[in-house]
């Protein structure tokens, strides 16, 4: 079985100030990793992913996530928000070996206010 | 990245009627898609695994008589909610792979009334 987790419903930061979105995973296999935001009413977007490699994944509008394997963590990061990236953050993992189902964490909402 | 569109992007109907969603890949082949249902500030839950030519997977817990599912060709797959009800209004989102990575749809909002 693979989970994934956010401990936090809510993250507010001041807009400049960096951000950290907090998420760690279960799996069996080896994890693929993904971060995506969701803006009010509309689908998913992807941001980014881990797969192999190097452990620091850059992405999309600036963001950047951190593959930790001992810690079985991938946080979001980005060094200064904008206002813009205020929205919904969902972290998701499957296992590599198995198929293509994604299990999602339950989302964190940013907050970036000005 | 890959795009995905779905259509419509809202739809109001009477209870007991049915709604068909479509879901296409525009610019790649998909021979699986997926189906999620979002709730309000909620996370996405599984509904159902497309696959081209073939019956879809559904989880447990959804009613594949209730929500019919259609992957008639490597770039479209259809989602019909039979005979909808109240409790069946959500926001629906379907996505498809393409290397490794799985591209949503924008989403479809159904108000049943």
């Amino acid at each position: 079985a693979q989970s994934v987790a956010q401990p936090e419903d809510q993250v507010n930061v001041a807009e400049g100030n960096p951000l950290t979105v907090k998420c760690t995973y279960s799996v069996s296999g080896n994890p693929y990793l993904f971060w995506y935001v969701q803006y009010p009413n509309r689908g998913l977007q992807f941001l980014l992913k881990y797969i192999t490699g190097d452990n620091l994944v850059k992405g999309s509008y600036g963001f950047e996530a951190e593959f930790n394997k001992s810690q079985t963590s991938f946080h979001l990061k980005k060094p200064s928000a904008l206002v813009s990236d205020s929205a919904l953050y969902f972290c998701a993992v499957r296992d590599g070996g198995a198929g293509n189902m994604l299990t999602f964490g339950g989302g964190t909402r940013l907050m970036v206010k000005p | 990245g890959a795009v995905v569109s779905q259509h419509p992007s809202r739809v109001i109907c009477k209870s007991g009627t049915s709604v068909k969603i479509e879901c296409r890949s525009l610019d790649f082949q998909a021979t699986t898609m997926f189906w999620y249902r979002q709730f309000p500030k909620k996370s996405l839950m599984l509904m159902a695994t497309s696959n081209e030519g073939s019956k879809a997977t559904y989880e447990q817990g959804v009613e594949k008589d209730k929500f019919l599912i259609n992957h008639a060709s490597l770039t479209l797959s259809t989602l019909t909610v039979t005979s909808a009800h109240p409790e069946d209004s959500s926001f629906y989102i379907c996505s498809a792979t393409r290397q490794e990575t799985q591209y949503f749809g924008p989403g479809t909002r159904l108000l049943v009334l």
